[in-house]
């Protein structure tokens, strides 16, 4: 059973570009992680959301934890080349073990 | 650096011999995770310890796989009778406490021929 789905599983996109990814759930997570994976590397965190609702930006991309916990977006705008990457989200659930659950990951091309 | 230090970051080892990881977490890290990572998927959770405790284990990691964390510092993973499908990036990742950030290490590719 994958408790996180992220959508969509690839994107190729031009220059200049906005982009949207998901990530949903139907379990409540305490905390959610957005993680950048460039191939044969481990995966570089971005960003931790922790409250329903919150919005955090890092230039150019913007997170965002739904209210109730159970789901997440990545908005990046005038995407670059150099976001090309797997784009993953990892949450940590508010019952029981403390481990971190992946989501299924976003590839994402940006074409120059 | 202080981050997470992983070593070998390749390995390719026939069918059959036993391989061992190590891993060592960002100091004062008292939880320290093994995941799996095979192609285009995200990563799978292995086994998880706070200190020198191994509080959890993937159904995923049979009897030929093992972790240590003997002294609550670094950590090994051992697979024995490696098998085709072992073949995947290791990745080990590290944090202060069981809601905190997780930082990765790069990963051991492991390739079994």
């Amino acid at each position: 059973t994958q408790l996180l789905e992220q959508s969509p599983q690839f994107l190729s996109i031009q220059e200049g570009e906005n982009l949207t990814v998901y990530c949903n759930s139907s379990s409540v997570f305490s905390s959610l992680q957005w993680y950048r994976q460039e191939p044969g590397e481990g995966p570089v965190l971005l960003v931790t959301v922790v409250t329903g609702g919150e919005v955090k930006k890092l230039k150019r991309l913007t997170f965002q934890f739904g209210d109730a916990r159970k789901d997440s977006s990545l908005h990046i705008t005038a995407a670059q080349p150099g976001d090309t990457g797997l784009y993953l989200c990892a949450g940590v659930k508010t019952s029981g073990t403390y481990k971190y659950i992946f989501g299924t990951g976003t590839r994402l091309k940006v074409l120059a | 650096d202080t981050g997470v230090s992983q070593n070998p970051r390749h390995k390719i080892t026939k069918r059959g011999q036993n391989v061992t990881f190590r891993c060592d977490p960002i100091s004062e890290h008292n939880r320290l995770y093994w995941y799996r990572q095979t192609l285009g998927q995200g990563p799978e959770f292995l086994t998880y310890f706070q200190n020198e405790a191994q509080l959890e284990k993937s159904r995923l990691l049979s009897d030929r796989f093992s972790a240590e964390r003997p002294k609550g510092s670094f950590s090994t993973l051992e697979i024995q009778r490696t098998e085709q499908g072992d073949s995947a990036m290791y990745l080990c990742a590290s944090s202060l406490d069981g809601n905190a950030e997780a930082f990765f290490g790069q990963g051991t590719r492991l390739t079994v021929v």
